[in-house]
């Protein structure tokens, strides 16, 4: 595997389901990031892991909760989630301190029913 | 506070049309710019990169120039193909220290063959 893997790809749950997205980079970065794309709407951040430490979450609901268990991988944990929630999710990684470019995995496609 | 500005979509060209893509920013300190694609179905993909003032990132026949003096990274190519067919994100990085991309909310391409 090469670049930033995500999985799965595809995903489909009810509003009392509990799920997990996961995110793998084989870049030897220390920041990932998870992104929220919805139509119409601008790129979301929503959190950021730098060094394994969060060092920004923009507000986003309790019901979305991420873990960084080391540099190379990343979760988002759902559960309880909205019809509103559906979107594509994605993942980046980049160097910490560095020039700033981020690499992007393929996204999870949500939808919540 | 920090922000990108691009031009409205959609744009839609004919095949080896001329494209540009216009993109303004803010940024307190001196950001590194950069253009990502996102091609239908996929994640973002960087397209391109500058770091300092008058530098000129350029790949897959797409040129873009860092001025400072009008605060622009204005995305252009020559000759359009219908796979260039595609959402495109200005973005800005203030290095060595924020983790975070600032992101302008996309302009989508479509090249008719």
């Amino acid at each position: 595997e090469t670049g930033v893997t995500q999985t799965p790809r595809h995903l489909v749950m009810g509003m009392t389901n509990k799920k997990s997205l996961k995110c793998e980079q084989h870049l030897g970065h220390n920041a990932m990031y998870w992104y929220k794309q919805s139509a119409k709407k601008p790129l979301e951040l929503m959190f950021v892991y730098s060094l394994e430490e969060r060092v920004e979450n923009n507000s986003v609901p309790s019901r979305f909760s991420p873990e960084c268990p080391n540099s190379s991988h990343l979760f988002l944990h759902l559960h309880t989630l909205q019809p509103e929630d559906s979107a594509l999710y994605l993942c980046a990684s980049s160097q910490a301190r560095g020039l700033g470019e981020q690499y992007f995995g393929p996204g999870t496609r949500l939808t919540v029913t | 506070g920090d922000s990108v500005t691009q031009m409205e979509g959609p744009v839609t060209l004919s095949e080896e049309a001329f494209l540009t893509i216009n993109c303004t920013y803010t940024a307190t300190g001196y950001p590194s710019l950069f253009w990502y694609v996102q091609y239908p179905g996929e994640g973002l993909q960087l397209l391109l990169k500058a770091t300092k003032a008058d530098d000129k990132g350029s790949n897959k026949g797409f040129e873009a120039t860092y001025r400072k003096e009008t605060t622009s990274f204005h995305l252009e190519k020559g000759s359009v193909q219908v796979s260039d067919s595609a959402v495109y994100f200005c973005a800005l990085s203030l290095a060595g220290g924020s983790e975070k991309l600032v992101f302008g909310k996309g302009t989508k391409l479509t090249v008719n063959p």
